[in-house]
């Protein structure tokens, strides 16, 4: 069984690029959620995907965007690029969507915007 | 605004010496979880608590829900190096899911 798996695991990008942050789910796992944890934070939920369907979303503006695939490996889009956007971006994966389901997290992708 | 409140914001204790963290919701708690963060790095899970009164162990980490369910603890028994990180405390409001903002916990050798 392998677990969650992100890619890449750094990026630099510049002011108003943007980038594309990627995740696959634990084997069996068809809900993906996304986080931003800030330096010093906990992480802030982004949104969830369940069975490719978006299920959820946090307070984080429409620049943020997510998709996720048939085999339920998930992508991260972030447009027009902000120096706020500078963070650790999780992923985490759950058997199902909604409940109390128990989420397992990537490693995750540090994302720095000069 | 944060709805877990987690304390202390910070902990160093000397190996082998007991600690307690704290998470506390206004809210209600439908599920609370509790993971452990290596600094940069993903979350671990650790445990997971539904009901009212529940207590859960594991290893020498024990975490509790009270009976209101609005508060929880998580104890470490004769902690370790190993045991240093950041812990958070988690919980749903339906579909989404929200943290506390840690606890950074050092052990000094």
């Amino acid at each position: 069984e392998t677990g969650v798996t992100q890619s890449p695991t750094h990026l630099i990008k510049t002011r108003g690029q943007q980038v594309t942050l990627r995740c696959s789910s634990q084997s069996g796992h068809n809900t993906v959620s996304w986080y931003q944890q800030a330096l010093g934070q906990g992480p802030q939920f982004i949104f969830q995907y369940y069975r490719e369907e978006e299920n959820g979303r946090g307070n984080f503006p429409p620049r943020f965007s997510g998709l996720q695939f048939p085999n339920y490996s998930s992508e991260l889009n972030v447009n027009a690029l902000e120096l706020d956007d500078s963070a650790l971006y999780l992923c985490a994966s759950s058997l199902d969507g909604g409940g109390t389901d128990t989420q397992y997290f990537g490693p995750g992708t540090r994302l720095t915007v000069l | 605004s944060q709805e877990l409140e987690q304390s202390p914001q910070s902990l160093i204790v000397q190996e082998g010496k007991n600690l307690t963290i704290n998470c506390t919701s206004s809210k209600t708690l439908y599920g609370l979880y509790w993971y452990k963060q290596k600094y940069g790095e993903g979350l671990i899970f650790l445990m997971m608590l539904q009901k009212g009164g529940e207590e859960k162990s594991h290893e020498k980490i024990t975490a509790k829900l009270d009976e209101k369910k609005q508060q929880s603890s998580l104890h470490i028994t004769a902690s370790q190096p190993s045991h240093a990180g950041i812990y958070l405390c988690g919980a749903e409001k339906g579909n989404q899911f929200y943290f506390g903002t840690g606890t950074s916990l050092t052990v000094i050798p």
